[in-house]
């Protein structure tokens, strides 16, 4: 079964830092594009940023740019989103999403169930 | 960044009714554009995507159309399990953008 899961999150104080995981299973990451996306409280969707399978390149919002830094362990299947310097902003549910190829028109078919990140003195 | 104008913000509907959604884009997308159905404290699922095209597993009820910058979501024969939130994306262009969603009522 094609599955991701997150882990990670967790309350941090302003300043600090957090690394979100998101496992895959039932497919490799190295054919997929991936995105994160999270959703603060009560608000709607955002991608925050999106990895590029083939070469490794990354697009980040301009809210987190600098700040936030994605990477891939293909031997563990792994994508990861490294959060620095948080902001009570930042507060949000983060979900890891695969993209879907050309033929499917680069839809987000596969979510994971999230991971909470709260960002509070 | 692509925005996505979505509407109405909510309704509220009766078991059985037909509602409509819709979501505009800020420029033409082709047929790029996706509809997630979210419920509380759960993930987007995707319903429909490459704007008509019913993921496996969708129900029939649940359609869509529209190409360029026009899209619609339409539910017939509304059910009580299709009470949630309802986003539009564009897949045109990274980044993906998203509407700010429809809350769907069943009364």
């Amino acid at each position: 079964e094609v599955q991701l899961a997150e882990s990670g999150g967790g309350l941090v104080q302003p300043g600090g830092a957090l690394r979100l995981s998101c496992a895959a299973s039932g497919f490799s990451l190295m054919n997929y594009a991936m995105r994160w996306v999270r959703q603060a409280p009560g608000k709607g969707l955002q991608c925050v940023s999106a990895f590029n399978e083939r070469d490794g390149s990354a697009y980040y919002a301009d809210s987190v740019k600098g700040r936030f830094t994605v990477s891939r362990d293909n031997s563990k299947n792994t994508l990861y989103l490294q959060m620095n310097s948080l902001r009570a902003e930042d507060t949000a549910v983060y979900y890891c999403v695969r993209r879907m190829g050309p033929s499917y028109y680069y839809a987000l078919d596969v979510w994971g169930h999230g991971t909470t990140v709260a960002v509070s003195s | 960044d692509i925005q996505m104008t979505q509407s109405p913000s909510s309704l509220s509907a009766s078991v059985g009714d037909r509602v409509t959604i819709t979501c505009r884009a800020s420029q033409a997308i082709s047929r790029n554009l996706n509809w997630f159905q979210q419920k509380p404290r759960k993930a987007p699922k995707l319903l429909i995507y490459a704007a008509s095209t019913l993921q496996n597993g969708v129900p029939s009820r649940f359609s869509g159309s529209g190409s360029g910058t026009d899209f619609t979501l339409i539910i017939s024969g509304l059910q009580p399990e299709d009470s949630a939130t309802y986003y539009c994306q564009q897949s045109f262009m990274t980044p993906p953008t998203f509407g700010l969603g429809t809350n769907l009522e069943i009364k």
